[in-house]
């Protein structure tokens, strides 16, 4: 079945720092490729995305480039901040083919808490 | 526009009870799904529905029911409450389509089972 593998963490840092979280994924067919973000106290929200290979999502500083030869999608930011600590969440949503419906049915990683200080 | 509304946000349930979460989504979405975030485990899909009167099971279905009887909401029944489902639930909707299909996130109910 499809699943998807996210670094250990929990990661600290500090402001202004480089952030990487790695994900890679497992998956047959033509996976859509998300991160998510969640916020303390709140529900997920959609932080960037990409449908086929290579494309690259970025969102509000975050960039994540869909690698279909390594199955990864890794989460990079040059350049972080207090207000981006949150749980990060690398998720798939998998289609039968290129042009396929893909159901929202999504398979997430476990998590990357992500703790940013002063 | 309210996106996807799910109460109560927190709930405390003694072993046994049973009781419902409610999900409701303002933006006809067709495909609708629950989910339960434990640590380190991410989100794990419980049930899920296509449509309205069509609903199916997820990965960790077992001591929930759903139903689906229209398309806006989309409510969750705990039918005899365990410590074991002491979790956060997150409800989510998007549309059904080609390409991809961003997912709409409630902001949770917290339940312990005492």
């Amino acid at each position: 079945g499809d699943s998807v593998t996210q670094m250990e963490g929990p990661v600290t840092l500090s402001e202004e720092a480089f952030l990487t979280i790695n994900c890679t994924y497992t998956a047959t067919g033509y996976p859509s490729l998300f991160w998510y973000v969640q916020y303390p106290g709140e529900g997920l929200q959609l932080l960037l995305k990409a449908t086929k290979a290579d494309d690259k999502g970025s969102n509000k500083g975050f960039e994540a480039t869909y690698r279909k030869e390594t199955t990864s999608f890794h989460l990079e930011k040059g350049s972080v901040q207090v207000s981006d600590s949150a749980v990060y969440f690398c998720a798939l949503s998998a289609r039968t083919n290129a042009g396929g419906t893909s159901y929202g049915k999504l398979t997430f990683g476990q998590g990357t808490i992500l703790t940013v200080h002063p | 526009n309210a996106g996807v509304t799910q109460t109560p946000k927190f709930q405390v349930l003694k072993t046994g009870q049973s009781m419902t979460l409610q999900c409701a989504q303002d933006m006809n979405h067709e495909y609708m799904s629950w989910y339960r975030q434990d640590p380190g485990m991410g989100l794990r899909l419980i049930h899920y529905s296509v449509g309205a009167g069509i609903t199916d099971q997820g990965e960790v279905p077992n001591g929930y029911n759903v139903s689906r009887s229209t398309t806006e909401d989309f409510p969750l029944r705990l039918l005899s409450a365990a410590p074991s489902q002491t979790s956060v639930y997150f409800c989510a909707s998007s549309y059904l389509g080609t390409g991809n299909t961003e997912a709409f996130f409630g902001q949770g109910t917290r339940l312990t089972v005492v």
